[in-house]
């Protein structure tokens, strides 16, 4: 079964600096997302992005982050100078056939301790 | 309001026991409904996609009530691996995206 993959698995970073999340989304899939989850908190929506740009953000998604997909394979969220209260899971989903079928499928996730 | 809401829980209930869960929604334009299922510091998973007249996936069963923006999930004869949080999820009718709204989730713990 395709699967969405996500690296790293576990991050742990000084207050201040910034850090890369990459995922790989199912090949065929048009849609690409970036969630979050803070612990003992419900999955939030930061950003979608569609054909090679952003197509919707939430609130969170601020100037701190960024996202990018650089190839045809790889789509990356940069967080730069991360603070405290960015600790939380980050889910990378992706979606949405040329079908037009759009469940989500979404990845491990990349947890992200900030110290 | 919430745009999701879910009474969090936990359920506590022995196996073979039927469960339901409830979830309210806010936005009455919401478009697609679904129950996604996830297990602790795991990714959600899909369990089930929540259509008008009601649908049935084995021992789940999921109704959604458009009017009163009420979605339910219904779980037969719980089963151990049934234990998880259960995410309520909408799709907005104004996003063309596909993002998600996810509820805080309902935890379910079947005790032997």
């Amino acid at each position: 079964e395709p699967e969405v993959t996500q690296t790293p698995s576990h991050q742990v970073t000084q207050m201040g600096q910034e850090v890369i999340l990459r995922c790989v989304p199912i090949s065929n899939h048009l849609y690409f997302y970036w969630y979050r989850q803070i612990l003992g908190q419900k999955v939030e929506f930061l950003v979608s992005f569609y054909n090679n740009e952003i197509s919707e953000k939430s609130e969170i998604f601020d100037d701190q982050f960024s996202v990018e997909r650089p190839d045809g394979s790889n789509f990356t969220l940069k967080i730069r100078s991360t603070k405290l209260e960015d600790s939380a899971m980050y889910f990378c989903a992706s979606g949405g056939t040329s079908s037009g079928a759009n469940v989500l499928t979404f990845g491990a996730g990349s947890r992200l301790t900030v110290l | 309001r919430k745009e999701v809401e879910q009474d969090p829980g936990p359920f506590n209930v022995p196996e073979g026991a039927t469960v339901a869960f409830n979830c309210t929604y806010s936005n009455s334009a919401s478009q697609s409904f679904f129950w996604y299922r996830q297990d602790c510091r795991k990714e959600p998973k899909l369990l089930m996609s929540v259509y008008s007249s009601g649908n049935e996936d084995g021992r789940f069963t999921a109704q959604l009530n458009r009017a009163s923006q009420y979605i339910s999930l219904l779980i037969r004869d719980s089963k151990l691996s049934d234990s998880a949080t259960y995410l309520c999820v909408v799709k907005p009718r104004s996003s063309n995206t596909g993002k998600l709204i996810f509820g805080q989730g309902t935890t379910l713990q079947v005790k032997p």
